[in-house]
This record gives structure tokens, C-alpha cells and sequence, in this order.
């Protein structure tokens, strides 16, 4: 079964930039999804198709996707922004999330 | 405004079954595919089940399959989880959440039901 794997943590100073990395067989050649998840909260979809932003996301969230590496990115990042991250593909009739990054901003 | 909201959830034994729901409204909803996305208790997202618009293409991870049946009722906008032989892993909240398509995101999620289950 493919496998996707994501640091399980990342520290990121405020103000600054922080990248998520989401590794997987070939991932380059699949549809990569991101969703932030806040404690007590549901999930919300913060980048699509690897990098397209849906409205009300803020042009700080950028993700690109290529070869065993998908790579979300978050620009001068926010106390808001602290959460935890989880990438998503499909894969042979299976959706498949990564296991999760919590993102700390110091 | 997108809706989800799940129901159903609650405590229940081992080997017991349990039915959620998911009532959509503020979208089309006979238009959108469907899926389940569960959650244990401080663990990550898993993928459950997956419906097409038409409920002609249905998919199951293989840690549900032949153990819980989605469904839905397009009349009524409202999707369905049916859960037999319930196991103490299977304890999550349980989200529907919506998508474009079979490979597509998800772009709105309900806020969850919690399932527990525990002699």
C-alpha cells in the first residue's frame, strides 16, 4: 500500500517561512491536497492539486510537488498558523494521509 | 453556506453496530461525491469510505471493508455510515467531508461525531 510520510514536527520562528515535506513513491506524478487542523477542529483544505490556494486561504500557503517530494510552505508564518498539517493523495482506489506534521511557531 | 453535520455517534460494545449520518444543505448535493474520514483519539486522519455522486462507485479502506457500508439518499441530502462489528479500533470521530471527484480534495468537512467503542 503507498505510504506518504511527513515530519511529525516543525518549528518555525514568526515571521518567518516554514516547510512542510511530504514524502512518497513518485509522489510527483499525483494530485497532492493539504488540510491544517487546529485542535477540538475539524480538518480545512488549505492547498489542492499541489499548489492552488481555495478562496479565503491566505497567499502565505504555497505547496509544490515534484519527483518523491511534495512541499507545503508558509510564509512569514503566524502564531495562527500553529496546527497540525496532513497531505493527502490517492492511491489505487484508497485515499491515503500522510501521518501528520504539528507546526510550533516560537 | 456548505453544511455538514454528522449524528449518530455515541458509545457502543464490542461486535455492536451503529449507523451516522450526514445531513449536507447549501450545495447541490446529489452533484458531489462523499467520503468518511475518521480520527482516534490524538492520532491522524484515516480515510474510511468513499461514495460517487450516483452511488455507482463505492470504495472502502481495507481496515472497514466488508464491516461498514456507506450509502446515501440524494432526495434527502443526506449520507449514510453503517457499522457492524464494531472493534475498540474503530473508537474516532467520524467526519463527511465532500469532494469533486474520486481523486479530488476535500474541500468542506462536517465538525465530527465520536464514536466510542468499549465494554
Amino acid at each position: 500500500s503507498y505510504e506518504l510520510t511527513q515530519p511529525l514536527s516543525v518549528s518555525v520562528a514568526l515571521g518567518q517561512t516554514a516547510r512542510i515535506t511530504c514524502g512518497g513513491n513518485n509522489i510527483g506524478s499525483k494530485n497532492v491536497h493539504w488540510y491544517q487542523q487546529k485542535p477540538g477542529q475539524a480538518p480545512v483544505l488549505v492547498i489542492y492539486r499541489d499548489s492552488n490556494r481555495p478562496s479565503g486561504i491566505p497567499e502565505r500557503f504555497s505547496g509544490s510537488n515534484s519527483g518523491n517530494t511534495a512541499t507545503l510552505t508558509i510564509s512569514r508564518a503566524q502564531a495562527g498558523d500553529e496546527a497540525d498539517y496532513y497531505c493527502q493523495v490517492w492511491d489505487s482506489s484508497t485515499a491515503v494521509f500522510g501521518g501528520g506534521t504539528k507546526l510550533t511557531v516560537l | 453556506e456548505v453544511q455538514l453535520v454528522e449524528s449518530g455517534g455515541g458509545l457502543v460494545q464490542p461486535g455492536g453496530s451503529l449507523r451516522l449520518s450526514c445531513a449536507a444543505s447549501g450545495f447541490t448535493f446529489s452533484s458531489y461525491s462523499m467520503n468518511w474520514v475518521r480520527q482516534a483519539p490524538g492520532k491522524g486522519l484515516e480515510w474510511v469510505s468513499y461514495i460517487s455522486s450516483s452511488s455507482s462507485t463505492i470504495y472502502y479502506a481495507d481496515s472497514v471493508k466488508g464491516r461498514f457500508t456507506i450509502s446515501r439518499d440524494n432526495a434527502k441530502n443526506s449520507l449514510y455510515l453503517q457499522m457492524n462489528s464494531l472493534r475498540d479500533e474503530d473508537t474516532a470521530v467520524y467526519y463527511c467531508a465532500r469532494s469533486w471527484a474520486v481523486n479530488g480534495d476535500y474541500d468542506y468537512w462536517g465538525q465530527g461525531t465520536l464514536v466510542t467503542v468499549s465494554s
